[in-house]
């Protein structure tokens, strides 16, 4: 089993439409939690921390759930900027990536 | 100024040459890492260093290698270039405690 792992997608959203992503991770000592976004030939670029309390960055939304060992992100009103590769990362002694989830927002 | 630069940008080689791929940044991080990443899979990570002449292997080692003679400076080597080891490369540093990687802009290297 990998250690992080995502639904590859793609999802194909229409503009406007709200998309959520879930991780699920197997190791229960994680200690942080991030969600990174990756343009096609891009490097990773941080989008934001994931928080046991939940929190929200504009239309970006982050929770956590230890119990259940998976982290999730939800985009809402989606704009076709948003097109791209999502990886979630969780960290114990060092940072893992899942292989991340492929958003398509059309016209 | 870029806070993590990786050069080159892009690279075309022959099987059993070696190269080198260099990896600077200007945040003064003892943590740096190199990964790999190939079509539609996820970042593995192949050594990691966090602080001078420290070495640690990751998950993908094997027909690596690396060096950090300086706190900035993080290169990774390959010895004898293989064709399975054409994919992109990244560069990654992170400060203390549980902060955030902040990538390079990457290697695109092939092997023929």
């Amino acid at each position: 089993r990998k250690e992080v792992e995502q639904d590859p997608g793609p999802f194909n959203v229409p503009e406007g439409a709200t998309v959520a992503f879930n991780c699920t991770y197997s190791n229960s000592a994680s200690q942080s939690f991030f969600w990174y976004r990756q343009d096609c030939r891009k490097e990773p670029k941080l989008l934001m921390s994931v928080y046991s309390s939940g929190n929200e960055d504009g239309r970006f939304t982050a929770q956590l759930n230890r119990a259940s060992q998976y982290i999730s992100l939800l985009i809402r009103d989606s704009k076709l900027s948003d097109s791209a590769t999502y990886l979630c990362v969780v960290t114990h002694n060092d940072m893992r990536f899942g292989a991340g989830t492929r958003l398509t927002v059309k016209p | 100024d870029a806070d993590v630069t990786q050069t080159p940008r892009n690279r075309i080689t022959k099987t059993g040459k070696r190269i080198m791929l260099e990896c600077s940044q200007t945040k003064g991080h003892d943590r740096m890492y190199w990964y790999r990443q190939d079509p539609g899979l996820g970042l593995q990570l192949i050594y990691y260093s966090f602080d001078v002449k420290d070495i640690n292997k990751g998950e993908i080692s094997d027909g690596y290698s690396v060096s950090r003679q300086a706190q900035a400076k993080f290169s990774l080597s390959l010895e004898s270039a293989i064709p399975n080891q054409t994919a992109l490369y990244f560069c990654a540093i992170q400060g203390a405690g549980n902060q955030p990687q902040h990538f390079g802009d990457g290697t695109r290297l092939s092997i023929l």
